[in-house]
């Protein structure tokens, strides 16, 4: 069965600073990856996917994530945090566009 | 656009009552999904549908309903609401012919049963 795991809850941050936001899966096929980020009280936005290809994918708001699958990971990173990253991120994995699995999130704090 | 629309945002229930959440989408997208979403749980897939027609059990689906009332509309209901089912629940789509696997996900709506 697929799962996702997100192994850090909260991860605080200073301005500036580069980010690195850990994912790793179980699936037992080549994985759909994602990462979506959560503002408060809002629904979930896409930040990037993976599909295949090129393992090093880019996303909106300067993010990206590298796919390894060696290590059954598909971590996001920022190379410098702004104030406005702050936010709920989560690692998700589809299998045949029908069924998305989450992991159970990331809180990001970024200092001033 | 709108997107993906979900009613009502807030609502509290009394344990045994009954509701039904709204759900629609105006992007033409054959899949839609319920999830509910708990803290330090993450989102949990209630029911989804495919395509017009069928739904299926997602990982949490007990206490709940779904009628796929066409292409455009989802609804999920509780009959017999329980405190537990006290959670934020998201609608969600995901689109053809492009199939990306994106998810578009509605505004919430926050569930209290009491």
């Amino acid at each position: 069965a697929q799962s996702v795991t997100q192994p850090d809850i909260h991860i605080t941050v200073s301005e500036g600073a580069s980010l690195e936001l850990r994912c790793n899966y179980s699936y037992g096929a080549t994985p759909y990856l994602f990462w979506y980020v959560q503002s408060p009280g809002q629904g979930l936005q896409l930040l990037l996917k993976y599909f295949s290809g090129d393992t090093l994918v880019q996303g909106i708001k300067g993010f990206e994530a590298e796919f390894k699958r060696s290590q059954s990971s598909f971590n996001l990173r920022k190379p410098s945090v702004h104030w406005s990253d702050a936010a709920e991120y989560f690692c998700a994995v589809g299998s045949n566009f029908n069924k998305f699995y989450f992991g159970s999130g990331t809180k990001l704090n970024v200092k001033p | 656009n709108a997107g993906v629309t979900q009613t009502p945002k807030f609502q509290v229930l009394k344990t045994g009552q009954s509701m039904t959440l709204q759900c629609a989408q105006d992007m033409n997208h054959n899949s839609m999904y319920w999830y509910r979403q708990d803290p330090g749980m993450g989102l949990r897939l209630i029911y989804y549908s495919a395509s017009e027609g069928t739904t299926d059990k997602g990982e949490v689906p007990n206490g709940y309903n779904v009628s796929r009332l066409n292409k455009r509309e989802f609804s999920l209901r509780l009959e017999s609401a329980a405190p537990s089912q006290t959670s934020v629940y998201f609608c969600a789509s995901s689109g053809q012919p492009l199939n990306t696997g994106e998810l578009f996900f509605g505004e919430g709506s926050r569930l209290t049963v009491l």
